[in-house]
């Protein structure tokens, strides 16, 4: 079993409509959850972390985190063109780990 | 800030050759992380610095590579003899631990596309 796992895609979504991404991790001790967006040819950025369960907004993006399924969820609300990337769930394994596991990414098309 | 600064951008090499990547990582950031990316394995952790000093090198596929940090704002990951199979796109990234204990996120530079010959 993968430590972060991720359904690869690819994810195709209609322009204003919802994306939802899923991840699933192994480690129960897992505290820090993190969503990475990557466009083709770039490096990673940041766009969500989130660390208590339940959902965390931030503008069009909402992350959600259920510890108990071990499960952790991004939602990204009027989907654009702009938003075709691929994004990494990243797990903080363990307290006190100071390295974080990456899944191996959705890839997400916004068809307009 | 100028953020996580790598170089080169790019690196064409024939197999056999030693290649270095250099990084300079975010000022005030205590943590250095190098990290290989491809379409097969994703992207994986090579070895992460805290305060200079090598903390985990597990991810090191292999006795040809090496990683170093003399200071704080430097640090190398080096390949020798390259390979073929080496060709990824190799990734560095800085983060600081903030005293909360809480996991800072990681600031990515812009890579370095290695192709081996």
């Amino acid at each position: 079993q993968k430590e972060v796992e991720q359904n690869s895609g690819p994810l195709s979504v209609p322009e204003g409509a919802i994306a939802s991404l899923n991840c699933t991790y192994s480690d129960r001790g897992s505290q820090s959850f993190f969503w990475y967006r990557q466009y083709s040819g770039k490096s990673p950025e940041l766009i969500m972390s989130i660390y208590s369960n339940g959902d965390k907004e931030d503008g069009r993006f909402t992350a959600q985190l259920n510890k108990a399924s071990q499960y952790v969820s991004l939602l990204i609300r009027d989907s654009q063109p702009s938003d075709s990337a691929t994004y990494l769930c990243a797990v903080n394994p363990s307290r006190g780990a100071s390295k974080i596991i990456f899944g191996s990414g959705t890839r997400l098309s916004i068809r307009p | 800030d100028a953020g996580v600064i790598q170089s080169p951008r790019h690196e064409v090499t024939e197999m056999g050759q030693e290649v270095t990547l250099r990084c300079k990582p975010i000022s005030g950031h205590d943590y250095l992380f190098w990290y290989r990316q491809t379409m097969m394995r994703g992207l994986e952790l090579l070895i992460y610095f805290n305060n200079n000093v090598p903390i985990d090198d597990s991810g090191m596929p292999e006795d040809r590579f090496s990683a170093k940090m003399p200071n704080a704002s430097f640090s190398t990951l080096k390949i020798q003899p390259s390979e073929p199979r080496d060709s990824a796109v190799y990734f560095c990234a800085s983060s600081y631990s903030p005293p909360s204990g809480i996991y800072n996120e990681q600031f990515f530079g812009p890579g370095t596309r290695l192709t081996v010959l």
